[in-house]
């Protein structure tokens, strides 16, 4: 069974830095694309960020571009996301989901986590 | 980027009604459309992929069809289960972008 688990969030200040984490079992690490999806209270879903299998093409929002990097570590099943410059806009539960093998099948979601929640706020 | 409208936001049904949500993309996406399911609380649950695929262990009261622009989810008996928010998903081109959501509730 495919377990995501997310943690690193709470709460941070405007303009403070967060680094989220993703660690995922019961798959193969390395043979899928990961992204970052996010949902404000009581809002819809957003797609946050991507990174491709062997980590070496990302995208991000635009909202998030220059703030936001998502990275992986394939030795320890562990996807990151580095939010840095964080905004009130930025509050919400960010969800880990794992994509396919293959494109266009990696930018759909057949498995989440749990999510964690980040607050900005002063 | 593309901009995908779902209606209606908000359905109330009974148990063992057929309803029909629909996601309208600004452009085509071919087929490359996914429809989520998410509970209170709860991660979202992938229902539909590839437009009118349906994904491993869900229940085949749930159907989805279209193409390019306009698609439809279809629950043919709603079960107490089904009682949740909907949301569409192109993944034809980034940004990935979901729909607004349907809450369906109970009447």
């Amino acid at each position: 069974e495919v377990q995501l688990v997310e943690s690193g969030g709470g709460l941070v200040q405007p303009g403070g830095s967060l680094k989220l984490s993703c660690v995922a079992s019961g798959l193969t690490f390395r043979r899928y694309a990961m992204s970052w999806v996010r949902q404000a209270p009581g809002k819809g879903l957003e797609w946050v960020s991507v990174i491709s299998v062997d980590g070496d093409i990302t995208d991000h929002l635009d909202s998030v571009k220059g703030r936001f990097t998502i990275s992986r570590d394939d030795s320890k099943n562990t996807l990151f996301l580095q939010m840095n410059s964080l905004r009130a806009e930025d509050t919400a539960i960010y969800y880990c989901a794992k994509g396919g093998t293959e494109v266009p099948d990696t930018r759909r979601f057949d498995n989440w986590g749990q999510g964690t929640l980040v607050t900005v706020s002063s | 980027d593309i901009q995908m409208t779902q209606s209606p936001s908000t359905l109330s049904a009974s148990v063992g009604d057929r309803v029909t949500i629909t996601c309208r993309a600004s452009q085509s996406i071919t087929n490359r459309l996914a429809w989520y399911q998410q509970k209170p609380g709860k991660a979202p649950k992938l229902l539909i992929y590839k437009a009118s695929s349906l994904e491993s262990g869900v229940p085949s009261r749930f159907s989805g069809s279209g193409s390019g622009t306009e698609f439809t989810l279809t629950i043919s008996s709603l079960q107490p289960d089904d009682f949740a928010t909907y949301y569409c998903q192109q993944y034809n081109s980034f940004p990935l972008i979901f729909g607004g959501g349907t809450k369906l509730e109970i009447k």
